[in-house]
């Protein structure tokens, strides 16, 4: 199985911030790496597929890169809706593993 | 508007039986892989299986194989996540959510809403 480790698995941060979040996985996934977006009572959101495009509808302030076994998710701008705990997720194989999560809060 | 419409929260002992669904509307039901994640009390999401209405092929995670029953019914649009006994341990919050495919690409581009269950006696 293909593991997926994500870090930090919590971060602080302000309003306005950049941060960077970085999924690694356990062997070469290519570019086949998905973001979500998640907030606690409700689904999942997708942010990014194919480790670095937009998903319709979602502001720009999001970005992806990486390929192989690294990626990162970055917001530029950090807005208060944005403070949720986002997952990377490989589609390499089809066991889809998520990663562990990194919980974004206010610092 | 895609969207995937989940059964309500369960509370159920152990040993007992439960299906819960997931019903898919504003797009062609049959076409799309559904799968099924869980996210047990603070912890992260696990893929769990996947399902394909359109000839019922199931494809289960290492973990779930033979502890649930992914099926469909293409009729009604709705996917169904099934135990025959439920154990404590099953206690969580269920997603359904739809495969969207640029191949070779492939991402879980809508979600249901979650239904909750919780096993205990």
């Amino acid at each position: 199985d293909i593991q997926m480790t994500q870090s930090p698995s919590s971060l602080s941060a302000s309003v306005g911030d950049r941060v960077t979040i970085t999924c690694r996985a356990s062997q070469n996934i290519r570019r086949y790496l998905n973001w979500y977006q998640h907030k606690p009572g409700k689904a999942p959101n997708l942010l990014i597929y194919g480790a670095s495009s937009l998903q319709s509808g979602v502001p720009s302030r999001f970005s992806g890169s990486g390929s192989g076994t690294d990626f990162s998710l970055t917001i530029s701008g950090l807005q208060p809706e944005d403070f949720a705990t986002y997952f990377c997720q490989q589609s390499y194989t089809n066991m889809y593993t998520f990663g562990q999560g990194t919980t974004l809060e206010i610092k | 508007e895609v969207q995937l419409v989940q059964s309500g929260a369960e509370v159920k002992k152990p040993g007992e039986s439960l299906r819960i669904s997931c019903e898919g509307a504003g797009y062609i039901f049959a076409d799309y892989w559904i799968a099924w994640v869980r996210q047990m009390p603070g912890k992260g999401l696990e893929w769990m299986g996947i399902l394909y209405p359109g000839d019922s092929d199931v494809r289960y995670g290492p973990s779930f194989q033979g502890q649930v029953t992914i099926s469909a019914d293409r009729s009604t649009n709705t996917a169904y996540l099934q135990w025959s006994r439920l154990k404590a341990s099953d206690t969580a919050i269920y997603y359904c959510a739809r495969l969207q495919q640029l191949p070779p690409n492939n991402w879980f581009d809508s979600w249901g809403q979650g239904t909750l269950v919780t096993v205990s006696s």
